[in-house]
C-alpha cells in the first residue's frame, strides 16, 4: 500500500515553461486535493476533486488546471510557470464516507523552483 | 467564511514539559471536524489528532489531546511530556461538510523543544 506518492520530487523551471506534477493514491479515496506551502502561509487550496470527473477550485487556483479521469490519479498542470509558482506542493486524499471525520493522507511533496 | 487562527508563529518548550498549541476557527457549519497535522524538517504531514463538532469527549491520541472549547471556538492541541521529536510545525485544519469537504489551514506554529 503505496499511499499517496508524487512525481517528482523535484523540479526546476524556467518562466513560461509548463509542466504537469503527478498524484496518484492506492486507498480508493474520493477526495483528491492540491495544496501549495509557502513560508509564513500555510497550506493554502488550490483545486480539489470529489470524484472522478468532479473538480472544483480552491482559495488560489490562477494558474493551474486540474483534471481527474480516474479514482486514482490527480494531475496538477502549471500552464505557463511564474517566480511566483516556485513554492513546495503537496497532494493529499481522503475518504468522505464518513463526512467530515476522514482525516488527509499526504505526499511527500513536489519542490518547484520556477527561475 | 471559514477560518482558522493560529496565533502563535513560534513556540519553546523544555524537554518533558506539556505545552498547549493555540487554534481558533470559525465557521457557521454545524457540522466540522478539527484536526491537528506535524510537519517535522524532512517535511512530511503526519496527521495527528481529530475532533468532531458533535464530539462530547476531548480527543486523547497517546501524548497529544485536543483542549476542544466549542462556545470558544477553540481546538487547541496539548502535547504531554515533550521530547526532543517534537520538535516540528504543527498545522490546525478544519474539514467542513458543507463546502464539498474542503479544509482549511491554519498558518502553522513552529515548536522547538529545548534539552
Amino acid at each position: 500500500n503505496a499511499g499517496v506518492t508524487q512525481t517528482p520530487k523535484f523540479q526546476v523551471l524556467k518562466t513560461g515553461q509548463s509542466m504537469t506534477l503527478q498524484c496518484a493514491q492506492d486507498m480508493n479515496h474520493e477526495y483528491m486535493s492540491w495544496y501549495r506551502q509557502d513560508p509564513g502561509m500555510g497550506l493554502r487550496l488550490i483545486h480539489y476533486s470529489v470524484g472522478a470527473g468532479i473538480t472544483d477550485q480552491g482559495e488560489v487556483p490562477n494558474g493551474y488546471n486540474v483534471s481527474r479521469s480516474t479514482t486514482e490519479d490527480f494531475p496538477l498542470r502549471l500552464l505557463s510557470a511564474a517566480p511566483s509558482q516556485t513554492s513546495v506542493y503537496f497532494c493529499a486524499s481522503s475518504a468522505i464516507l464518513a463526512g467530515v471525520g476522514n482525516e488527509q493522507f499526504f505526499g511527500p511533496g513536489t519542490r518547484l523552483t520556477v527561475l | 467564511a471559514q477560518k482558522i487562527t493560529q496565533t502563535q508563529p513560534g513556540m519553546f518548550v523544555q524537554e518533558k514539559e506539556a505545552v498547549t498549541l493555540d487554534c481558533t476557527y470559525d465557521t457557521s457549519d454545524p457540522s466540522y471536524g478539527l484536526f491537528w497535522y506535524k510537519q517535522p524538517s524532512s517535511g512530511e504531514m503526519i496527521f495527528l489528532i481529530y475532533q468532531g463538532s458533535y464530539d462530547q469527549q476531548n480527543a486523547t491520541e497517546g501524548r497529544y489531546s485536543l483542549n476542544f472549547q466549542k462556545a470558544r471556538k477553540s481546538a487547541n492541541l496539548v502535547i504531554s511530556a515533550s521530547q526532543l521529536g517534537d520538535s516540528a510545525m504543527y498545522f490546525c485544519a478544519m474539514r467542513i461538510g458543507g463546502t464539498g469537504n474542503q479544509f482549511y489551514f491554519g498558518t502553522g506554529t513552529s515548536l522547538t523543544v529545548i534539552p
